[in-house]
């Protein structure tokens, strides 16, 4: 399977400190997606980064992506309540078609106040 | 501003029923696809088409159907409702026919009994 896996599975941190998820995949991607899913409701799109991207920014989050480890990391700066979410990784992997995209079991992300 | 729009929210259903969860985009995106999300276990793809007309298996669709008879609907049917189809089904779309940025619906949670 190319699904990514996410790590860790929980982490609970103090509101204002940053917060770091990482993914790994198995296999050559063309793109790796972050999402985010609030109690009960659907996925949001946070970011996607190609394969020839190294990093990417918005806002509050940053997400790098090494390919040589095939790994890739959320980073989450300044923590909010509302931040409190599970967080999944999306890898769609090289030469996959309409079904290449493929989605990690997630990081549930608690922000203490 | 609607999005993806799914129905019913919550069903429960008896072992052997048959039932159709509904969605509908309008986006005007040529890609639409249904996930079931169980704990655990992340997101599955079950099907999905990447046009009017099309439709594909993913990598668990046995027991459901779809069609796509117009741009906007991706209906989802279940033809013999078992136990292990209760879950939460996620509907989502994208613009083009290989998936980018997914646009997901609230979720439709199924028990079976």
């Amino acid at each position: 399977s190319q699904q990514g896996e996410e790590d860790p599975q929980a982490l609970s941190i103090q509101e204002g400190e940053n917060a770091t998820m990482n993914c790994s995949y198995k296999t050559s991607i063309n793109n790796l997606q972050w999402y985010r899913q609030n109690s009960g409701r659907g996925l949001v799109h946070l970011i996607l980064i190609r394969s020839n991207e190294r990093e990417k920014h918005s806002g509050r989050l940053r997400v790098t992506l090494d390919t040589s480890k095939k790994s890739s990391s959320l980073l989450i700066t300044a923590s909010r309540a509302a931040d409190t979410a599970s967080y999944f990784c999306a890898t769609m992997y090289s030469g996959g078609g309409a079904d290449g995209l493929t989605f990690g079991k997630g990081t549930h992300l608690i922000i203490q106040p | 501003n609607a999005g993806v729009t799914q129905t019913p929210k919550f069903q429960v259903l008896k072992t052997g029923q048959s039932m159709t969860l509904q969605c509908a985009q309008d986006m005007n995106h040529e890609y639409m696809s249904w996930y079931r999300q169980d704990p655990g276990m992340g997101l599955r793809l079950i099907h999905y088409s990447v046009g009017a007309g099309i439709t594909d298996q993913g990598e668990v669709p046995n027991g459901y159907n779809v069609s796509r008879s117009t741009t906007e609907d991706f209906p989802l049917r279940l033809l013999s409702a078992a136990p292990s189809q209760t879950s939460v089904y996620f509907c989502a779309s994208s613009q083009t026919g290989v998936p980018g940025e997914l646009f997901f619906g609230e979720g439709s949670r199924l028990t079976v009994l």
